[in-house]
């Protein structure tokens, strides 16, 4: 195992289009995390999941965004109808406790034009 | 609500030279503390963390870190910098009261003159 996978590492998108991120969390790894992004900025908290459950979602994130964790295994994150400040990197994140000690994949950037 | 600071949004070393970022945070009880470094373009690598126990804790690439509950801290430190240590340093705290997330300081960006 090589780790968290994230797919695509870049995404160009025009407004008003939908987008789609997948997340391959480590294996045995129960929690998987959303954050995101902005330059300048730590790593904001989007949502997160224990195995196929979706426990929290940040108040960032608008009703154009939505996760699934099919079968406790990969995320998706879609937005849909973008905005161009949706532009940002979107993080994933798994851990194997709710201890915290979470590793990070490479993360999608996003570019809204 | 659990916060983060960072008071220190860029710092510039020369290569030899000792290094100590600083982090404050915000949290009622005994905290999980980590440190994270992001390299351009990159996702986060975890440099070190302290749950409880030693307050001195030694993590990867030469890394340390204090927790001193007295002042809230949680500081970085390396004794002598390289310049591929030139990077974004994050401080986080683990919120376990409820909403079990990581919380993260805005950063701190590393600038390494040779």
């Amino acid at each position: 195992d090589t780790g968290v996978s994230q797919d695509p590492r870049h995404k160009i998108t025009k407004r008003g289009q939908n987008v789609t991120f997948r997340c391959d969390p480590i294996s045995e790894h129960n929690r998987l995390y959303w954050y995101r992004q902005t330059l300048g900025q730590g790593p904001e908290f989007l949502t997160y999941f224990q195995n196929e459950a979706q426990l929290e979602k940040s108040r960032l994130l608008s009703d154009r965004f939505s996760a699934e964790r099919p079968k406790g295994s990969f995320s998706t994150l879609e937005i849909q109808r973008t905005e161009q400040g949706d532009s940002a990197m979107y993080l994933c994140a798994s851990s194997f406790s709710e201890v915290g000690e979470a590793f990070f994949g490479q993360g999608t950037r996003l570019t809204v034009v | 609500a659990q916060s983060v600071t960072q008071p220190d949004i860029h710092i510039t070393v020369s290569e030899g030279a000792s290094l100590e970022l600083r982090c404050n945070y915000s949290y009622g009880a005994t905290p999980y503390l980590f440190w994270y470094v992001q390299s351009p373009g990159q996702g986060l690598q975890l440099l070190l963390k302290y749950f409880s126990g030693d307050t001195l804790v030694q993590g990867i690439k030469g890394f340390e870190a204090e927790f001193k509950r007295s002042q809230s801290s949680f500081n970085l430190r390396k004794p002598s910098v390289h310049w591929s240590d030139a990077a974004e340093y994050f401080c986080a705290v683990f919120d376990q009261g409820g909403s079990e997330k990581l919380v993260f300081g805005k950063g701190t960006k590393l600038t390494v003159n040779p």
